[in-house]
């Protein structure tokens, strides 16, 4: 049972245009949400983080929306590059300090 | 600053052979984690210690595995013995405490035939 599920595997976008990334939860105790960029053969890296008492978080072209009720985070990449092509792991969380993650979704930005 | 360390980056090793894996945290860090990736199950936790006091355990598979981490600078994830489906990315990650990020490490491939 995922407590964090990723229901799109891949997402394809034009470069420039806006990347959606969705990530839902299960757990209404989650109190930190975290995104995390894959490249292969690296290891995931830190890209945008969220606490639960806020709805938005912005950082250059990447921008995290929370919401509690829908228990529905999304990533938004504008404009979308090239170089934005990776996997990317939305994480929450819990009461015991741990990060759960969810399964991933495949951005490829083209041309 | 270095990050965190794992080793070996790729193994391959036959079905029923013991297979450890090893890690170095970032220094200062006081949490160490293990994750395995794979297709169907993303980024699985499998273990973390904190203080090098294992936490939580629940996530390790089956008594086939078990961790250690006998000081603040190194741990391992030992197989024993391995199955195909073992076959996976296993990740270490550290981080200091509170609800900081997790540095991630490069990731130990492991093909078991």
């Amino acid at each position: 049972d995922q407590q964090v599920k990723q229901n799109s595997p891949s997402l394809s976008v034009q470069e420039g245009r806006i990347s959606i990334l969705n990530c839902d939860y299960t757990n209404s105790m989650f109190d930190y949400f975290l995104w995390y960029k894959k490249y292969p053969a690296e290891g995931p890296t830190f890209l945008i983080s969220i606490s639960s008492i806020k709805d938005k978080n912005e950082d250059g072209r990447f921008t995290v929306f929370l919401n509690k009720s829908a228990k529905h985070l999304s990533l938004h990449i504008v404009p979308s590059q090239p170089g934005d092509s990776a996997v990317y792991f939305c994480a929450a969380r819990d009461n015991t300090d741990k990060l759960i993650f969810g399964t991933g979704t495949r951005l490829q930005v083209f041309p | 600053d270095a990050g965190v360390i794992q080793s070996p980056r790729h193994e391959v090793t036959e079905m029923g052979q013991e297979v450890t894996l090893r890690c170095k945290p970032i220094s200062g860090h006081n949490s160490l984690f293990w994750y395995r990736q794979t297709m169907m199950r993303g980024l699985e936790l499998l273990i973390y210690f904190n203080n090098n006091v294992p936490i939580d355990d629940s996530g390790m598979p089956e008594d086939r595995f078990s961790a250690k981490m006998p000081n603040a600078s190194f741990s391992t994830l030992k197989i024993q013995p391995s199955e195909p489906r073992d076959s996976a990315v296993y990740f270490c990650a550290s981080r200091t405490g509170g609800p900081g990020e997790l540095f991630f490490g490069e990731g130990s491939r492991l093909t078991v035939l």
